[in-house]
């Protein structure tokens, strides 16, 4: 079975400053990692993915996570962020042997201040 | 825009009607599914489907039925729902076997 932590429900930030959201995972077997986004009254979409290969996995509008086995953390940060980039961010976990159930932590809310 | 489309956006409905959730996506994905998200909580699996065929159930109430008309679509069919049935849900579709998932806007249901 798999579980994520999300450690911050809320993470408040002024305009160009940087952030990290933190999420931790826990499992038997290896998984795929992955970070959704969500706007206001919008679906989740997807922002940056870990499969394999490189840690260091990097998003179009400037995200990026590194996956750490050793630690098992999947950390989101952005070194500027901006005021559209406040929404609530979703880690997530899916077994690398197929199925589909992916398990979300509980979420955490970005929210960038002027 | 997104590339799952859901229909209603919203949805008024008393607890003695029926209605139908719709959803569409013309990616080629073979795997569809529905959530349910309640306000600030992560989305909730309740249903999916691989090649057209009910794979999982997450032991969703009867008063939710889903259906599968062909590899592009994917409807709810809601009936004698309750209040705490209120809440945003989501279609989303993904290639078998690969995970990403790629999630509709939702439609947000309202039982009164």
């Amino acid at each position: 079975a798999q579980s994520v932590t999300q450690l911050d429900s809320q993470v408040p930030v002024f305009e160009e400053a940087p952030v990290e959201l933190r999420c931790n995972y826990s499992s038997s077997v290896s998984v795929y990692l992955f970070w959704y986004v969500q706007y206001p009254n919008q679906g989740l979409q997807l922002l940056l993915k870990y499969l394999s290969g490189s840690t260091l996995v990097e998003s179009i509008n400037g995200f990026e996570a590194e996956f750490n086995k050793s630690q098992t953390s999947f950390h989101l940060r952005k070194p500027s962020v901006h005021i559209s980039d406040t929404a609530e961010y979703f880690c997530a976990v899916s077994p690398n042997t197929g199925g589909f159930k992916t398990i979300f932590g509980a979420g955490t809310r970005l929210f960038v201040k002027a | 825009d997104t590339e799952v489309t859901q229909t209603p956006k919203h949805l008024v409905m008393g607890m003695t009607n029926k209605k139908s959730l719709k959803c569409e996506q013309h990616m080629g994905h073979r795997a569809m599914y529905w959530y349910k998200q309640k306000a600030k909580k992560p989305p909730e699996l309740m249903f999916v489907y691989s090649y057209e065929k009910l794979s999982i159930n997450e032991s969703v109430p009867s008063r939710f039925s889903p259906e599968c008309p062909n590899s592009s679509l994917l409807n709810l069919h809601l009936h004698a729902l309750q209040p705490e049935d209120s809440a945003l849900y989501l279609c989303a579709s993904s290639q078998v076997g690969d995970s990403p998932l790629h999630f509709g806007n939702g439609t947000r249901l309202t039982v009164t």
